[in-house]
């Protein structure tokens, strides 16, 4: 089985600095998927951003970038420039194609952005 | 495009009773997952249905059960209601059968079992 570990339950960041989440993973595939899924107090939850495992180059979506680390399995999540708005629960997460959309997340981290 | 809706939004039952938690998908989407969010255990995955056929199925006991209908919303049930089911139910819908296709969640069932 998969296995996805959020090790920071809960950080803070002063607004506009940067802010790192970790999250490492174990799994015996070699293609795969991993998520950041943000959400936001009593709100929905939505994609923040994905990476393939076959694709070597991180992925960014404007101020959010990861740092893919398949050998090391680790996948962490980078917030630059952090907004009021960024203040959610983070959680990462893992899937393997052809699964039925069976998604593993892990536990989350609470980020708090401090004005 | 309405989002992902989820009826009803809260619940309240006692020990025994049983459940039915509704998710209507994004228009056009046909894949539906289920997960129990709890503060301890995180997010965990309960099933996932594809043109009403279950593809996927979690670890949770035969009490956890649900179905989609062809017009793709789905139900989850939950007989036989314990203290330990009271968690955030949420669905989420996708396009298609792969992740590839962004999957949207809904707000959420917030169960409580006293």
């Amino acid at each position: 089985a998969q296995t996805v570990t959020q090790s920071q339950p809960e950080m803070s960041v002063q607004e506009a600095e940067t802010v790192t989440l970790s999250c490492t993973y174990d799994t015996s595939e070699s293609n795969y998927y991993l998520f950041w899924y943000k959400q936001p107090p009593s709100r929905q939850m939505i994609l923040v951003i994905r990476q393939e495992a076959y694709k070597q180059q991180n992925a960014t979506e404007n101020r959010f970038s990861v740092n893919f680390q398949k050998a090391a399995k680790s996948f962490s999540l980078k917030i630059s420039d952090s907004q009021l708005g960024d203040t959610a629960m983070y959680f990462c997460a893992f899937m393997k194609p052809n699964t039925g959309n069976q998604f593993y997340f892990g536990t989350g981290t609470s980020l708090t952005v401090i004005p | 495009k309405a989002g992902v809706t989820q009826t009803p939004r809260y619940l309240i039952k006692t020990r025994g009773q049983q459940v039915t938690l509704s998710c209507s998908p994004i228009s056009g989407h046909r894949s539906v997952s289920w997960y129990q969010q709890t503060p301890g255990q995180g997010l965990q995955f309960l099933f996932e249905y594809f043109s009403e056929t279950q593809r996927n199925k979690g670890n949770f006991p035969g009490r956890f059960s649900g179905r989609q209908f062809s017009n793709s919303r789905s139900e989850m049930n939950v007989s036989t209601l314990e203290l330990g089911d009271s968690a955030l139910y949420l669905c989420a819908s996708s396009l298609a059968g792969e992740a590839i296709y962004e999957q949207y969640f809904g707000p959420g069932t917030r169960l409580t079992v006293t």
